[in-house]
């Protein structure tokens, strides 16, 4: 069974431009989860879809946002880019939320590098 | 709210030595708790978890971790380390809701030496 995917595997944009990246989620998840790892910052929350509708958003500005596509598939748009923005972005499905208990797994991530 | 820290960014052990991975967390309601394991330029590969069943709990390559509620903790424990065992680990928690965003702490890199 094909685990989470998501690309591209490296981005690389200049600051104030705009960024799209892509997920995949397990077949039959239903739920994604977006988070940041910046260096120094550790692995923070960024925003949660289910149903194809947003559900929470981390501690995040506006222009981190997304949508979650009828196949479940999801896209993360960071949008007036900065040199902070520049991390790994790891993105995660589960079973939805008609499940009691819901294990994340984790894609391989996107390196998002800001310039 | 729920918060984890982690004890150590960085803990070096020999070949063959026990490793142990300090983990405390912060929480209001029963935790559900997890160990995840990141290898360079790879994305997370959950070692273990914790959901208030035994508190001993087995994961893969040989880890294991036990939730000990009076001391707060979840250390992650390998009875003898291997080469390939160096990484970055990550303890979590959450409250195992759907939805739940994993609290992450700051990760512990281990390195192992032969």
């Amino acid at each position: 069974e094909a685990g989470v995917t998501q690309s591209p595997t490296h981005l690389i944009k200049t600051r104030g431009q705009q960024a799209t990246l892509r997920c995949s989620p397990i077949s039959g998840h239903t739920s994604v989860y977006w988070y940041q790892q910046a260096l120094g910052l550790g692995l923070q929350f960024l925003l949660w879809y289910d149903e194809g509708e947003e559900r929470n958003r981390g501690n995040f500005p506006p222009r981190f946002s997304g949508r979650q596509f009828p196949n479940y598939s999801s896209e993360l748009n960071v949008n007036a880019l900065e040199l902070e923005d520049s991390a790994l972005y790891l993105c995660a499905s589960s079973l939805g939320t008609t499940f009691s208990y819901n294990e994340q797994f984790f894609g391989p991530g996107t390196r998002l590098t800001v310039l | 709210a729920q918060s984890v820290t982690q004890l150590g960014s960085h803990v070096s052990v020999s070949e063959g030595a026990l490793v142990l991975l300090r983990c405390n967390y912060s929480s209001s309601v029963p935790p559900y708790l997890f160990w995840y394991v990141q290898y360079p330029n790879q994305g997370l590969q959950l070692l273990l978890k914790y959901t208030s069943a035994a508190t001993l709990v087995k994961g893969i390559n040989g880890f294991e971790a036990e939730f000990k509620k009076s001391e707060t903790s979840f250390h992650l424990t390998k009875p003898s380390a291997h080469m390939s065992d160096a990484a970055e680990y990550f303890c979590a928690v959450n409250l195992g809701q759907a939805g739940t965003a994993l609290i992450f702490g700051k990760g512990t890199t281990l390195s192992v030496s032969s």
